[in-house]
């Protein structure tokens, strides 16, 4: 079946721009997670949504970051301002269950963000 | 979070077995140890995970010490597609972890032809 879905694949922001990142995850997964990855290094954790409520935000590094998910299904991350130390790669994931050890997650693959 | 250590890299050659190791000497009794791997442009990809007991999948094999403050990931015949960064997690699914993955910086495998 079809996996997780992420848009636009590219995206160039100048500067001060908002720009909205889109996530379709897999049909009926319960759980969706977000994460920053920086050239390099392993992605790091942003926030996390169970069904329609986010139930963890620990990993925003500003307000400006901000995300969504009203229906329960497809999920949206927005950045406000963009600032060229955003520039990275945005996964999102999703996941059958909620806090089960035996639902992996499957990763979309990535939007690249730079910021000019 | 109970953190990983894991080689920077590692080499292999085409159709030779590898060992991944992990050392996770502060894990918990609530951990479990997953492996992921990311392919170059790609998002990570669950490969297996396992509490106690080795495990085995289509993918690898898993041999967790009897102490758990070790692991390994043994891919039994590497091909080419197996080049990529191997992540070793321990992902906590009790109180508010919500059973979210902590990265470190993981394994680069190189296999040769």
């Amino acid at each position: 079946g079809a996996g997780v879905s992420q848009s636009p694949r590219y995206k160039v922001a100048k500067r001060g721009q908002d720009v909205a990142l889109r996530c379709d995850p897999i049909s009926g997964h319960v759980s969706l997670f977000w994460y920053q990855q920086a050239l390099g290094q392993g992605p790091e954790f942003l926030t996390y949504f169970q069904n329609e409520a986010q139930l963890d935000k620990s990993g925003l590094p500003s307000d400006r970051f901000f995300a969504e998910r009203p229906e329960g299904s497809v999920s949206t991350l927005k950045i406000q301002r963009t600032q060229q130390e955003d520039s990275a790669v945005y996964l999102c994931a999703s996941s059958f269950d909620r806090d089960s050890y035996n639902s992996p997650l499957h990763f979309g693959n990535g939007t690249r963000l730079t910021v000019t | 979070d109970a953190k990983t250590t894991q080689p920077n890299s590692m080499e292999s050659n085409e159709e030779e077995p590898v060992h991944l190791p992990c050392n996770h000497s502060t894990i918990s009794g609530t951990d479990y140890i997953h492996w992921y791997r990311q392919l170059p442009s790609q998002g990570p990809e669950y490969v297996i995970h396992g509490l106690t007991s080795n495990v085995n999948n289509r993918m690898a094999s898993l041999a967790i010490a009897e102490d758990r403050k070790s692991s390994t990931l043994i891919l039994h015949r590497a091909t080419l597609r197996d080049a990529a960064v191997y992540y070793c997690i321990l992902r906590d699914v009790g109180g508010t972890s919500y059973g979210k993955l902590t990265f470190g910086q993981g394994t680069i495998l190189t296999v040769h032809p």
